[in-house]
């Protein structure tokens, strides 16, 4: 079984421009959740998706939206980046994202503002 | 809100040495319980969980168990190898309302095991 794919692994893009990044969950897992990872705040939660529904959505400015398809893919862009959101973007998937099932990371995505 | 605290490390031991990473958290509810692990360059892997008090999650020789009246969740080995240096971070995941839930990590801790 494949596990969770990300795209791309690794971007650099200039301060203002907008970002989007691709996750693809295991297969038949509904769930999916995006995180950041930086050195200094560790890892937040950016958002939760369920079959196309936003169910949650941490404390991040409006800058940081997403998606989600109809075959569980998720998207998550964001716009006017700023140097500040240079990190490791992960995404996790889940069969339901019910309280004690194990959550599935991808690798990342490295972005790196410039 | 819930927060996790754990050791930040970074923690050198010696080959065959024992480990303990500190852990302990806030919640309001009856959270479940995690310690992931990232090496170099990946994602996140599941190392073990625990669902309930007193519940002991155990995976490659490391251990941990809920400790409800002392809202910790240790993370322990008898003896690490290097192929144990990696980061650790222990979790909570509880209800966030509208049927979601969302994980809330510690900072991580860091450990690097030398021949």
């Amino acid at each position: 079984k494949a596990g969770v794919t990300q795209t791309p692994r690794y971007l650099i893009k200039t301060r203002g421009q907008q970002v989007t990044l691709s996750c693809s969950p295991i297969s038949g897992h509904r769930s999916v959740s995006w995180y950041q990872q930086t050195p200094g705040q560790g890892l937040q939660f950016l958002f939760e998706y369920f079959s196309e529904t936003q169910r949650n959505k941490g404390n991040f400015p409006g800058r940081f939206s997403g998606r989600q398809f109809s075959n569980s893919r998720s998207e998550m862009n964001v716009s006017t980046l700023e140097l500040g959101d240079s990190a490791l973007y992960l995404c996790a998937s889940s069969p339901l994202g019910s309280l004690d099932t194990e959550a599935f990371f991808g690798q990342g995505t490295r972005l790196t503002v410039v | 809100g819930n927060s996790v605290t754990q050791m930040e490390g970074p923690v050198t031991l010696s080959e065959e040495a024992f480990l303990t990473i500190n852990c302990t958290y806030t919640a309001t509810g009856y959270p479940s319980l995690f310690w992931y692990v990232q090496y170099p360059g990946e994602g996140l892997q599941l190392l073990l969980k625990a669902t309930k008090a007193d519940d002991k999650g155990s995976n490659k020789g490391f251990e941990a168990t809920y400790r409800k009246e002392t809202t910790s969740f240790h993370l322990e080995k008898g003896s690490v190898q290097v192929s144990d240096s990696a980061v650790y971070f222990c979790a909570l995941s509880e209800w966030a309302g509208a049927g979601s839930y969302q994980l809330t990590f510690g900072k991580g801790t860091k450990l690097s095991v030398i021949p």
